[in-house]
């Protein structure tokens, strides 16, 4: 069974800062593997998708890094703002049509 | 934006009650997914329609079930509804053999 599984499950910060958050996955056959960024009562926005063969990639504050011997994933988030608060959600994808979902790790950014 | 929209946006039902969902998808995309979202985890895949054919489903039961027409926007049907359909139901689109999905609002049921 493909799980997704993601750390911590919340996380306070203080705005500025530099904060990483973790996914684990067992997704197989992998395809690809995808961070998202969900605000509160809406629909996920895509920040990263990365294949087998990448190792890192940026989406301006935002760097995921993927160990596909592992089968991590992090995603750290640089120099963080009010506006990043939110719940990020990590994604395996399998066959190419089913998106396996973490349950996300809620992030709220303080004054 | 992601110019993929749903209707209602909020909907309440009662219990043994049916209910339909709708989305449009981004323009140019063929492919519709729907999720199923509870408080505080993570979207559960309900299927995919590809060419008004469903082109795959996830471990939901029958009384789920969709169309999409031949402008790609797609409906979610559930009947006999259930206490714990209670939650945010998402839709995404994609094109065929794009990686991406581009996921809509939602359209928040809760069944009382």
């Amino acid at each position: 069974k493909n799980q997704v599984e993601q750390s911590p499950q919340s996380l306070i910060i203080l705005e500025g800062k530099n904060c990483t958050l973790q996914c684990n996955y067992t997704v197989s056959p992998f395809s690809n593997l995808r961070w998202y960024k969900q605000d509160t009562g809406r629909g996920p926005v895509s920040l990263t998708i990365m294949t087998f063969s990448e190792n890192t990639k940026s989406n301006g504050r935002y760097t995921a890094t993927l160990d596909a011997d592992t089968k991590q994933s992090s995603l750290h988030i640089t120099a963080s703002q009010l506006s990043d608060s939110a719940s990020y959600i990590c994604v395996g994808t399998d066959s190419g049509y089913a998106l396996n979902f973490g349950k996300g790790t809620s992030l709220l950014v303080t004054p | 934006e992601t110019g993929v929209t749903q209707s209602p946006t909020h909907l309440i039902k009662t219990r043994g009650q049916q209910v339909t969902l709708r989305c449009s998808s981004q323009s140019g995309h063929n492919t519709v997914s729907w999720y199923q979202q509870a408080l505080g985890q993570g979207p559960q895949f309900i299927f995919q329609y590809y060419r008004e054919e469903e082109n795959g489903r996830g471990n939901f039961p029958p009384r789920f079930s969709g169309l999409q027409f031949p402008n790609y926007s797609s409906e979610l049907n559930v009947n006999a509804l259930e206490l714990d359909d209670s939650a945010l139901y998402l839709c995404a689109s994609s094109w065929t053999g794009s990686n991406e999905q581009f996921f809509g609002p939602g359209t928040r049921l809760t069944v009382l």
